[in-house]
């Protein structure tokens, strides 16, 4: 039973362009949300959260935006840059406050 | 060491042999958290430390799985009795406090294959 659905394995996008990384939540108690960035042979990274009192959170080239009602957030990327690709975990945590629940991950590819 | 380190970073067993993996987390964070990724997986969590004790077991998938944390820093993830499907990438990942708002930094990850 996947709480964290990332629904696309994987993502094109040429350089320079938006990239737009999605990821669905089943369960209502979660109330904070992070994406992190993993590179082959690397541990995740942490690249941004959003928590659930806000709607959008920007860092940089990095936006996150959070639809509760829909259960759904986004990762948008823009301009995308070819060491952008990697891939990309969307997370959630609530109620207990310290088990993140991780999505599949999504391999997104940034073409020069 | 600046970031959380795991060791070995690549372990092959045999089927039915015991292994260890190693986490050294970031100094003074006191939340530890072991993850693993199977192929074409998300990050499983397996447990969280929180100091020396376990809170959250509820990940471990059998009771060949064990793990342990002394000192409040470093912590062991055994498997005994390996099978093919313990194979995966084991990832350990430090926070300084394990609540809400604190990032967790992970590990490279130890990548275990069971022949």
């Amino acid at each position: 039973d996947q709480q964290v659905k990332q629904n696309s394995p994987s993502l094109s996008v040429q350089e320079g362009r938006i990239s737009i990384l999605n990821c669905d939540y089943t369960n209502s108690m979660f109330d904070y949300f992070l994406w992190y960035k993993k590179y082959p042979a690397e541990g995740p990274t942490f690249l941004i959260s959003i928590s659930s009192i806000k709607d959008k959170n920007e860092d940089g080239r990095f936006t996150v935006f959070l639809n509760k009602s829909a259960k759904h957030l986004s990762l948008h990327i823009v301009p995308s840059q070819p060491g952008d690709s990697a891939v990309y975990f969307c997370a959630a945590l609530g109620g207990s406050n310290y088990k993140l629940t991780f999505g599949k991950g999504t391999l997104l590819t940034v073409n020069p | 060491g600046a970031g959380v380190s795991q060791s070995p970073s690549n372990k092959v067993t045999e089927k039915g042999k015991d292994v260890e993996l190693r986490c050294d987390p970031i100094s003074g964070h006191t939340a530890l958290y072991w993850y693993r990724q199977s192929l074409g997986q998300g990050l499983e969590f397996l447990i969280y430390f929180q100091g020396n004790s376990a809170p959250d077991k509820s990940g471990l998938p059998s009771d060949r799985f064990s793990a342990e944390r002394t000192g409040g820093s470093v912590s062991t993830l055994t498997i005994q009795r390996t099978q093919q499907e313990d194979s995966a990438v084991y990832l350990c990942a430090s926070s300084r406090y394990g609540g809400q708002n604190t990032e967790a930094f992970f590990g490279q990850g130890t990548r275990l294959t069971v022949v």
